[in-house]
């Protein structure tokens, strides 16, 4: 069964410091978007892309967060400067646009983000 | 606004046993769809079952069905002859009408040997 793949698993940073989360969608799949959840709480949406460009961000999805679909199958998430804060789980999701199982969101394993 | 709401942030039951988590939701779409999602202590995002608004059948997955009430927006999700598998926090989830899912606040279910 198709899935969506996370990269780092697991990355340790210090605060200030500049990463970048890797997701490889499902092929076929035109929707794309990262979650947020803090040990413990609920699963927040941070952004949702298509066709090239952001189509939504929430208010946690500020200047230092971005998105990029750089080679038409990778899509990153990149915190410029770390917070403390930003330690959590982060997940990658997807969707197709059309037909059966469009509206259902495959997400990856998660990537966990530990800030010091 | 669309929101999602989860009552029981923990439960607990008996291994075989039956357990019903709650969900209620607000929307003014009509035709929308509903999830639940089942995080294991691994922390990946599983699909469990999802109920169609304009279906009024309940949604069945082997073990796992939902009583989906449209009028009075309440999703809850059946799980019966529960197994120590079945541990996990479970989310309730409803897609945005710009196709974002939002998530309740989740309900940590513990299976008891």
């Amino acid at each position: 069964e198709p899935e969506v793949t996370q990269t780092p698993s697991h990355q340790v940073t210090q605060m200030g410091q500049e990463v970048i989360l890797r997701c490889v969608p499902i092929s076929n799949h035109l929707y794309f978007y990262w979650y947020r959840q803090i040990l413990g709480q609920k699963v927040e949406f941070l952004v949702s892309f298509y066709n090239n460009e952001i189509s939504e961000k929430s208010e946690i999805f500020d200047d230092q967060f971005s998105v990029e679909r750089p080679d038409g199958s990778n899509f990153t998430l990149k915190i410029r400067s770390t917070k403390l804060e930003d330690s959590a789980m982060y997940f990658c999701a997807s969707r197709r646009r059309e037909g059966r199982g469009a509206n259902v969101l495959t997400f990856g394993a998660g990537s966990r983000l530990t800030v010091l | 606004a669309q929101t999602v709401t989860q009552s029981q942030p923990e439960m607990s039951v008996q291994e075989a046993e039956t357990v019903t988590l709650s969900c209620t939701y607000d929307t003014s779409e009509n035709n929308y769809y509903l999830f639940w999602y089942k995080q294991p202590p691994s922390r990946q995002m599983i699909l469990v079952i999802r109920q169609e608004a304009y279906k009024q059948q309940n949604a069945t997955e082997n073990r796992f069905s939902v009583n989906f009430q449209k009028a009075a927006k309440s999703f809850s999700l059946k799980i019966s002859d529960s197994q120590l598998g079945d541990t996990a926090m479970y989310f309730c989830a409803f897609p945005s009408n710009t196709g974002k899912l939002i998530f309740g606040q989740g309900t940590t279910l513990q299976v008891k040997p």
